[in-house]
């Protein structure tokens, strides 16, 4: 089955930083990458994601790069602010037309006013 | 749009005891997914739907577990008997399509087996 890691575990930044989150994947079939950010007593929830025809996409401070030649694709915010802290997942799809998605097993942000 | 609904919000029963979630997905979404989320982990696919078909009940624990999916929208999943590792937040997700699109999730049910 799809084997996917995400590093760090932890991260602990001052507010204004940057943060990179790497996720690294198995199947070479996955086409599709989402970062889910989960906050406390929440479902996670989507946050960015990227199809394996592009290599990068922004969204404000968020932006999301992939090599799908090395499986392993980033999540980077810029500017971070406290209310970035949470856990993020990345979850890259597996298993074709009727596949889902497998999580890591999470990074918790911390940002520091 | 209203979101994924779940109830309950929190539960505690006794191992060997059953429990059932419920779960309303957002309308029109084909695709119902239930997770399994034990605390400081990623979420664990148990068993996905498309309309009331199962697709995948792979990682199901099947001799404990079940899930339905009547008419292709609410879903029920039920643990009967209860373990004490299956104390663990229980999300529910849906999606439009099974591929490439984002995946919903409702706030969850936090199981705790004493």
């Amino acid at each position: 089955g799809e084997n996917v890691e995400q590093h760090p575990s932890t991260l602990s930044v001052q507010e204004g930083d940057s943060a990179v989150i790497k996720c690294t994947y198995s199947d070479s079939a996955s086409n599709y990458f989402p970062w889910y950010k989960q906050e406390l007593g929440k479902g996670p929830q989507l946050i960015i994601d990227i199809r394996s025809n592009v290599g990068e996409k922004k969204d404000q401070r968020i932006a999301v790069t992939l090599n799908k030649t090395a499986k392993h694709f980033s999540l980077h915010i810029t500017e971070t602010q406290p209310e970035d802290s949470a856990v993020y997942f990345c979850a890259p799809h597996y298993g074709g037309s009727q596949g889902n998605l497998i999580f890591g097993k999470g990074t918790k942000l911390s940002v520091k006013p | 749009e209203a979101g994924v609904a779940q109830s309950p919000r929190y539960k505690i029963i006794e191992k060997r005891q059953s429990v059932a979630f419920w779960c309303n997905p957002i309308s029109g979404h084909a695709t119902l997914y239930w997770y399994q989320q034990i605390l400081g982990q990623g979420p664990k696919l148990l068993i996905q739907f498309q309309n009331n078909g199962v697709v995948d009940d792979s990682q199901l624990p099947k001799d404990r577990f079940s899930a339905e999916r009547l008419k292709g929208v609410d879903s029920t999943l039920k643990i009967q008997p209860a373990k004490l590792e299956d104390s663990a937040v229980y999300l529910c997700a849906s999606s439009f399509r099974t591929a490439n699109t984002e995946a919903f999730f409702g706030q969850g049910t936090r199981l705790t087996v004493v």
